[in-house]
């Protein structure tokens, strides 16, 4: 399996930050890559697919970049809304793997 | 709207069998070009793909956990999940998704709520 490590595991920030999540794949996995958000208590939503296309009604303060073994997402503004638990999907190799979440919290 | 519906028991005994239906509204399982998929969460942890089923009847499961897992449809709309011989390891919320992807799931736009399902022993 492909693993995939999200960096940090825990994020403080403040309304308006410009906050950015990183996630590394074991190997290369080329833009085959989702970022989900997920608030406690309810299923996850998908943001971003193939590394940087954001999902229908997603907000355009997110946004994801990156190919092969590294990539980013990014929210430029926090709102209030944004705060949960995101993690990084890989789809280049079944069984599609997940990074371990970062949760993103109120400074 | 693609709506999707978790349901079956929520306590399952140790070494027995875990069995969950979803219940697919707003769109047709057997329409084509969707992958149908039970995806779990163990308790404040990450997310586990478990496995997943096509419309045509193809199946595709996670190696970890594939000699326990059967996944297929049933009438109405609604597709299951079979893991046998479960122990604690299997309590989680499991959620069932709609996959989209060419010749695989690949990205997963639709879930359902998520049911806890606690394994006692």
């Amino acid at each position: 399996d492909i693993q995939m490590t999200q960096s940090p595991s825990s994020l403080s920030a403040s309304v308006g930050d410009r906050v950015t999540i990183s996630c590394q794949a074991s190997q290369d996995i080329s833009y085959s890559l989702n970022w989900y958000q997920q608030k406690p208590g309810k299923a996850p939503k998908l943001l971003i697919y193939a590394a940087s296309y954001l999902n229908a009604g997603v907000p355009s303060r997110f946004s994801g970049s990156g190919s092969g073994t590294d990539f980013t997402f990014t929210i430029s503004s926090l709102q209030p809304e944004d705060f949960a638990t995101y993690y990084c999907q890989q789809y280049d190799n079944l069984p599609p793997t997940f990074g371990q979440g970062t949760k993103l919290e109120i400074k | 709207q693609v709506q999707l519906q978790e349901s079956g028991p929520g306590l399952v005994k140790a070494s027995q069998t875990l069995s969950l239906s979803c219940t697919v509204s707003g769109g047709s399982i057997s329409s084509g070009r969707y992958y149908w998929n039970w995806i779990r969460q163990h308790p404040g942890k990450g997310l586990e793909w478990i496995g997943s089923m096509y419309y045509s009847g193809s199946t595709y499961y996670s190696p970890s956990l594939k000699s326990r897992v059967t996944i297929s449809v049933d009438t109405n709309n609604q597709f299951s999940l079979i893991l046998t011989s479960v122990t604690d390891a299997d309590t989680a919320v499991y959620y069932c998704a709609r996959g989209v992807g060419v010749a695989a799931p690949q990205r997963f736009d639709y879930w359902g709520q998520g049911t806890l399902v606690t394994v006692s022993s």
